[in-house]
């Protein structure tokens, strides 16, 4: 079983509709939580921390179950621009980030 | 520009050839990392630095594979003996205080062994 699990997607959404990702991982010691956004043959680019009170940044909002160990990411209002892989990242506490596969979001006219 | 830098962006060699890849951190960041990531999967952990010190190697980091950061700063990654299953991109982050935990990553080198 991987460390984060996520579902590939793709999720192909119209503009301006709202989408939800979800992500579990496994390690119960997990200390920290992020969302990156990697574009295409691009590096991954930090989107938001998760805080346990859940967060929110703009259109985007995080939140974190630590019960369930489950993370999720809604993005409001969805723009072309959103277009990308949104990756949903760990950190046990060792200096490592462990990354899931991605979701694939695709924004549509 | 004062991002992460990574050099080459691109490197295509021939099974059996070794490949040293560049990376420049963030100059006041003492953190440095390592990532392979192959096509449709996260990036996964290789190494770890601070400062000079290597702390941390994963699993994957086979026999094959040496890093460094021989001056705290920037650091190398060799790849011996190269294999086709290495084909991937090499990613770079960098952080800085122990208390800023956001790794910043570079463009990446984009490896293919043919």
């Amino acid at each position: 079983r991987k460390e984060v699990e996520q579902d590939p997607g793709p999720f192909n959404v119209p503009e301006g509709a709202t989408v939800a990702f979800n992500c579990t991982y496994s390690n119960s010691a997990s200390q920290s939580f992020f969302w990156y956004r990697q574009d295409c043959r691009k590096e991954p680019k930090l989107l938001m921390s998760v805080y346990s009170s859940g967060n929110e940044d703009g259109r985007f909002t995080a939140q974190l179950n630590r019960a369930s160990q489950y993370i999720s990411l809604l993005i409001r209002d969805s723009k072309l621009s959103d277009s990308a892989t949104y990756l949903c990242v760990v950190n046990t506490g060792r200096r490592a980030l462990t990354f899931g596969s991605g979701t694939r979001l695709q924004v549509q006219p | 520009d004062t991002g992460v830098s990574q050099d080459p962006r691109h490197k295509i060699t021939k099974r059996g050839q070794n490949v040293t890849f560049r990376c420049d951190p963030i100059s006041e960041h003492n953190r440095l990392y390592w990532y392979r990531q192959t096509l449709g999967q996260g990036p996964e952990f290789l190494t770890y630095f601070q400062n000079e010190a290597q702390l941390e190697k994963s699993r994957l980091l086979s026999d094959r594979f040496s890093a460094e950061r021989p001056k705290g700063s920037f650091s190398t990654l060799e790849i011996q003996r190269t294999e086709q299953g290495d084909s991937a991109m090499y990613l770079c982050a960098s952080s800085g205080s122990p208390y800023q935990e956001t790794q910043y990553f570079g463009p990446g080198t984009r490896l293919l062994v043919l």
